[in-house]
C-alpha cells in the first residue's frame, strides 16, 4: 500500500521567516495530495491541495509543489505568523472512496 | 466550524464498558469516515461509508463497530476496549467519496481514554 514520509517532525522559525515541510510517497499511482493544518483541540483543516497534473499551486502565503518523478511534494509558507503555529499533515490518495494516507505530521512553531 | 460535529468531545471508559461516539455532518455530503489519531503516528483510516454503505474496513478489531443510519450521521460503537485504544477519534465527511480528489472535512474529534 501507499506510504507517506514527512519531514521534519518539528520546525521552529522566527516570525516573518519561511517554512518548508517535505513529504515523499511510495506509490507512483497516487494523484491527489492535500495538506491539512491541525490546531490544538481541533480536527485537521484542509489548507491547500494539488492534483498530479499540476506542478505548483499557490494561495496567498502558502504554496505546494509536486515532483512526480521524484515522488515528493512540499508545503511552503512565507512570511510566517504566530497563528501559523500548528501541526501540519501531508497526505496522498490513490484509491477510490477518497482514502487518504497521511504523514506523521510536522509541528510548526513560529516565535514572535 | 467545519460543519462536522462530534460528541462527546471527551470520554473515559473502563475496559468492560460499552459506549458510542457520534458524528453529524451538516454539509449534505454522501461519504463519512472514521479515523484514529494516536500520538506520533499517522492518522489511521478505520471505516468509510458512502451513501450509508460501508465501503472500506481497514482491518479494524471487532470491538469497534460502526453504524451509519443515514448520510448525515455516523456512530462508532465501542465495547471491551483495550488501553492501547486510547486516542483521538476523528470523523470526516466528503461530498461524494467515490472521487479520489474529494475534499474531506474533519470534526474536532473525541478524545478517548480507556482505563
Amino acid at each position: 500500500g501507499e506510504n507517506v514520509e514527512q519531514h521534519p517532525s518539528t520546525l521552529s522559525v522566527q516570525e516573518g521567516d519561511s517554512a518548508v515541510i517535505k513529504c515523499t510517497y511510495s506509490d507512483s499511482a497516487s494523484n491527489y495530495f492535500p495538506w491539512y493544518k491541525q490546531e490544538l483541540g481541533k480536527g485537521p483543516q484542509l489548507i491547500i491541495d494539488i492534483r498530479s497534473n499540476v506542478g505548483e499551486k499557490k494561495d496567498q502565503r502558502i504554496a505546494v509543489t509536486l515532483n512526480k518523478t521524484a515522488k515528493h511534494f512540499s508545503l511552503h509558507i512565507t512570511e510566517t505568523q504566530p497563528e501559523d503555529s500548528a501541526v501540519y499533515f501531508c497526505a496522498a490518495s490513490i484509491r477510490g472512496y477518497s482514502t487518504l494516507t497521511f504523514g506523521k505530521g510536522t509541528m510548526l512553531l513560529v516565535s514572535p | 466550524e467545519t460543519g462536522v460535529t462530534q460528541t462527546p468531545r471527551h470520554l473515559v471508559m473502563g475496559m468492560t464498558n460499552k459506549k458510542s461516539l457520534k458524528c453529524e455532518q451538516h454539509l449534505g455530503h454522501n461519504a463519512m469516515y472514521w479515523y484514529k489519531q494516536s500520538a506520533k503516528k499517522p492518522l489511521e483510516l478505520m471505516f468509510v461509508y458512502s451513501l450509508e454503505e460501508r465501503v472500506e474496513n481497514n482491518s479494524v478489531p471487532s470491538r469497534f463497530s460502526p453504524e451509519c443510519p443515514n448520510s448525515s450521521h455516523l456512530f462508532l460503537h465501542l465495547h471491551t476496549l483495550q488501553p492501547e485504544d486510547s486516542a483521538l477519534y476523528l470523523c470526516a465527511s466528503s461530498q461524494d467519496g467515490g472521487v479520489i480528489t474529494d475534499t474531506q472535512y474533519f470534526g474536532p474529534g473525541t478524545r478517548l481514554t480507556v482505563l
